[in-house]
């Protein structure tokens, strides 16, 4: 079982951009998640899905938009990205909302 | 809402000493507790968590924490430090039962060292 996978790694991005983060997961989780993790700041949600077909705003949302088509993936994406949309995101997933996550190991963008 | 407040934004603790790591939160209902470790170009895997009965918690790699209610606390604490414990620790909330509002919130994390 490979839990949560993310993709790309890492990515180098020049500003305005578009670009698609995928996350994958193979838990039948209702509930996925992404986050942004800053020096400092611990993790932000930005946006997340209780279920297949339903979204919702995070704390940080503005310059994101997701889609959860089925209950396996949930992209990120960002339509036209900035320099300080540079960081380490995490897309997680659990059970329901509110249960523990499990997280994939990351990807790390850097746009320039 | 929701919050986490983690308590040193850096620990430095000697091989074999004692480790805490303090975590106090605010919550609206009955909370669930989580703390996550996150090893270096890694993602954040559950150490352990509390949801409801025994207020002590024991996860993995000799970690603990203990719910109390009075004090608004999750501390998490390991007898003796090993070097492999370097890593940076989150704590997180959950309103669980506060329905529509159930998702998790984290704390800024602590990042333990372990000097040899």
């Amino acid at each position: 079982i490979a839990g949560i996978t993310q993709a790309p790694t890492s990515q180098i991005l020049a500003a305005g951009r578009r670009m698609t983060l995928r996350c994958t997961q193979d838990m039948r989780h209702n509930a996925m998640y992404w986050y942004r993790q800053d020096l400092g700041l611990g993790l932000r949600l930005i946006h997340y899905s209780n279920t297949a077909g339903t979204t919702g705003k995070g704390e940080v949302p503005d310059g994101y938009s997701v889609s959860r088509a089925n209950t396996d993936d949930f992209p990120l994406t960002l339509a036209s990205a900035v320099p300080s949309q540079t960081s380490v995101y995490f897309c997680a997933s659990s059970v329901g909302p509110g249960d523990t996550q499990y997280f994939g190991p990351g990807t790390r963008l850097t746009v320039l | 809402a929701q919050s986490v407040t983690q308590l040193g934004s850096h620990v430095s603790v000697s091989e074999g000493a004692l480790v805490l790591l303090r975590c106090n939160y605010s919550s609206s209902v009955p909370p669930y507790l989580f703390w996550y470790v996150q090893y270096p170009n890694q993602g954040l895997q559950l150490l352990l968590k509390y949801t409801t009965g025994a207020t002590l918690v024991k996860g993995i790699n000799g970690f603990e924490a203990e719910f109390k209610k009075s004090e608004t606390s999750f501390h998490l604490t390991k007898p003796s430090a090993h070097m492999s414990d370097a890593a940076e620790y989150f704590c997180a909330v959950s309103d669980y039962w506060n329905f529509g509002n159930e998702k998790l919130t984290f704390g800024t994390g602590t990042r333990l060292t372990i000097i040899p």
